[in-house]
């Protein structure tokens, strides 16, 4: 069975701050997908980045960066210099071969001007 | 533009009355996949399609039907809602073909639903 733990339930920040969202999963698949979306406010889900099993390479995005360990099981996305627009609810999430999302509860990222 | 459309957007019911919430994708996606959050839960999967008449059940699919008769829909059917299945529901696509590194799900904008 799969599953993804984000234990952060809550993280609150004032701007410009750097946050780390912590992500954890467990899998017995070789090859799966792991992935970052952010639910704003307004509900709806953007999607952030996607990294398959065999890659473990950093990747920063601009303010963002995803730290993928396997050793660890752990996705860890980080927020260089917050902003108030970075306010939202993270999901992390996991698919295998069947394309089925699991995903973990969410970390709400509460940043204050 | 490419996008997965939801309707309605909200919607208030009474327990019993039979409802649909439509969803559509111009992608040409053959997955399709709907799921419901809720508060502490994330998100959690009810029902999906690999293609067109090729459903199967998720992890919470009891009170639900979905139907994928053709590429593009892929509606879910609440035959006689309860107030547990007050809820956000979202509605998801992706490519299959190229294998599961080949695309990103991509979700609608949400279904809110009140069951009163």
């Amino acid at each position: 069975a799969q599953k993804v733990t984000q234990a952060q339930t809550e993280i609150s920040v004032v701007e410009k701050e750097d946050v780390t969202l912590d992500c954890v999963y467990e899998t017995r698949d070789t090859t799966y997908y792991l992935f970052w979306y952010k639910q704003p406010p307004s509900g709806e889900l953007v999607f952030l980045i996607r990294r398959n099993s065999f890659d473990e390479q950093n990747e920063i995005s601009g303010r963002y960066s995803w730290n993928f360990q396997k050793s660890t099981s752990s996705f860890n996305f980080t927020i260089t210099a917050s902003q108030v627009v970075d306010s939202a609810v993270y999901f992390c999430a996991l698919a295998r071969s069947n394309y089925k999302l699991t995903f973990g509860k969410g970390t709400l990222l509460t940043v204050n001007p | 533009e490419a996008q997965v459309t939801q309707n309605p957007r909200y919607l208030i019911t009474v327990t019993g009355k039979k409802l649909t919430v439509t969803c559509s994708q111009n992608m040409n996606h053959e997955y399709m996949s709907w799921y419901r959050q809720d508060p502490g839960l994330g998100l959690r999967q009810i029902y999906y399609s690999m293609n067109v008449e090729v459903t199967d059940k998720g992890d919470v699919p009891e009170g639900y039907k979905v139907s994928r008769k053709e590429k593009r829909n892929f509606p879910l059917i609440l035959e006689s809602p309860s107030p547990n299945q007050t809820s956000l529901y979202f509605c998801a696509s992706r490519r299959v073909a190229g294998g599961l590194g080949s695309g990103t799900q991509y979700f609608g904008p949400g279904t809110r639903l009140t069951v009163l």
